[in-house]
């Protein structure tokens, strides 16, 4: 079993506020990360799959990076609003199918 | 499109007891998984279907824990004999492709164990 860190735990930002968590891997036989947004009570809803060292996707307000050599992904959120508050969970893929997600990173956004 | 079904939502069970979840996955997506949530820890994969062929099973606590997927559509997890420490939420996913690891993985949306 793999370990998959994201830091902070949780986090709480004013409406308005640009914010950033990262994803911690293995850097050895990266296949590829995933980054997840589950809001409570719903399904977990695909971000980003990212491939590549030095992939950057966005999607809207929110973008991530992606370091393969060094094992990491930041996530960026820039002018945080109340909707965005959720889980974010980051999947690193090993091996082609072996899949070990990340414990989240809660974020709590205030009007 | 409709999205993956998860059924029951709830289920409050007494250890010792049995339990089965059931999922139906996206019309046509090859590949299906089941995960386990534990409060404060990430989504821990159980296993994973390609078509109705498992693919991995290696965290699957064997002893109690079964799933199947018959005709590569819907699929089923059965805990017997549950556990306390069984309780979780259940998340089933599915995705497109067999190239599970670029393909998105859509999620329903889980069924919470709770094992008293």
């Amino acid at each position: 079993i793999l370990n998959v860190e994201q830091s902070p735990q949780s986090l709480h930002v004013q409406e308005g506020d640009s914010t950033n968590f990262t994803c911690s891997f293995p850097s050895s036989n990266f296949y590829a990360l995933h980054w997840y947004r589950w809001e409570t009570a719903k399904s977990p809803e695909a971000l980003f799959v990212m491939t590549l060292n030095g992939d950057e996707k966005k999607k809207g307000r929110i973008s991530a990076t992606l370091n393969t050599k060094e094992g990491y992904s930041y996530l960026y959120i820039k002018g945080s609003q109340p909707e965005d508050s959720a889980t974010y969970l980051c999947a690193f893929i090993y091996n082609f199918n072996k899949f070990y997600f990340g414990s989240g990173t809660k974020l709590n956004v205030k009007p | 499109e409709a999205g993956v079904a998860q059924s029951p939502r709830y289920k409050i069970i007494e250890k010792r007891q049995s339990v089965a979840f059931w999922c139906n996955p996206i019309s046509g997506h090859a590949t299906l998984y089941w995960y386990q949530q534990i409060l404060g820890q990430g989504p821990k994969l159980l296993i994973q279907f390609q078509n109705n062929g498992v693919v991995d099973d290696s965290q699957l606590p064997k002893d109690r824990f079964s799933a199947e997927r018959l005709k590569g559509v819907d699929s089923t997890l059965k805990i017997q004999p549950a556990k306390l420490e069984d309780s979780a939420v259940y998340l089933c996913a599915s995705s497109l492709r067999l190239d599970q690891s670029t393909d998105t993985q859509y999620f329903g949306p889980g069924t919470r164990l709770t094992v008293l």
